[in-house]
């Protein structure tokens, strides 16, 4: 079925540096694929999602590029700040399409 | 609009005690589904619903019951709890989409359950 992996944290950034999260996912078909992001104490929220082949999600200063040549979906963001301190998830849909499987999540701590 | 609510907040149970994690939204989504948050496993989900009086199972159903009696409300029973049932337990929803969750799901605020 399908599965997503993303790279094991944590990130330790200072603030306005660039970050990068990856993550890479093996599926049957065209998932849609998604970002989300969860601030201490909160429950998930989406980031971006991107639904099709070379379509780039952005919110936030936030973005990431659907490859199917590499199946990467990866996050990126140019400057960071202490307010995007949070854990990330990579997320796809699942092949019959009846909910979501996700990674095991990314925690990013940016500092001052 | 409250968006999805989850009560209670915080649990603590005895292993073999039973409870409801109640689960609620008022956006009319028909798209139900509850998720367990463990520390390096991510979100697994448990039991989903695409509507009233129809559920089914996730990756980790054992252990759980749910229903689906109403639209918006969606509870999740732990008949027997164990230790290893200890986790975070998040409900989401969204309008539906060819028999799956449109894009974006909405979370609730979670419940840390305990098991002692």
């Amino acid at each position: 079925g399908n599965s997503v992996t993303q790279m094991e944290g944590p990130v330790t950034l200072s603030e306005e540096a660039f970050l990068t999260i990856n993550c890479t996912y093996t599926a049957t078909g065209y998932p849609s694929l998604f970002w989300y992001v969860q601030y201490p104490g909160e429950g998930l929220q989406l980031l971006l999602k991107a639904t099709k082949a070379d379509d780039k999600g952005s919110n936030k200063g936030f973005e990431a590029t659907y490859r199917k040549e590499t199946t990467s979906f990866h996050l990126e963001k140019g400057s960071v700040q202490v307010s995007d301190s949070a854990v990330y998830f990579c997320a796809l849909t699942d092949q019959a399409g009846t909910a979501l499987i996700f990674g095991k999540g990314t925690t990013l701590s940016v500092s001052s | 609009n409250a968006g999805v609510t989850q009560t209670p907040k915080f649990q603590v149970l005895k292993t073999g005690q039973s409870m409801t994690l109640q689960c609620a939204q008022d956006m009319n989504h028909e798209y139900m589904s509850w998720y367990r948050q463990d520390p390096g496993m991510g979100l697994r989900l448990i039991h989903y619903s695409v509507g009233a009086g129809i559920t089914d199972q996730g990756e980790v159903p054992n252990g759980y019951n749910v229903s689906r009696s109403t639209t918006e409300d969606f509870p999740l029973r732990l008949l027997s709890a164990a230790p290893s049932q200890t986790s975070v337990y998040f409900c989401a929803s969204s309008s539906l989409a060819h028999g799956g969750p449109r894009d974006e799901q909405f979370f609730g605020p979670g419940t840390r359950l305990t098991v002692l």
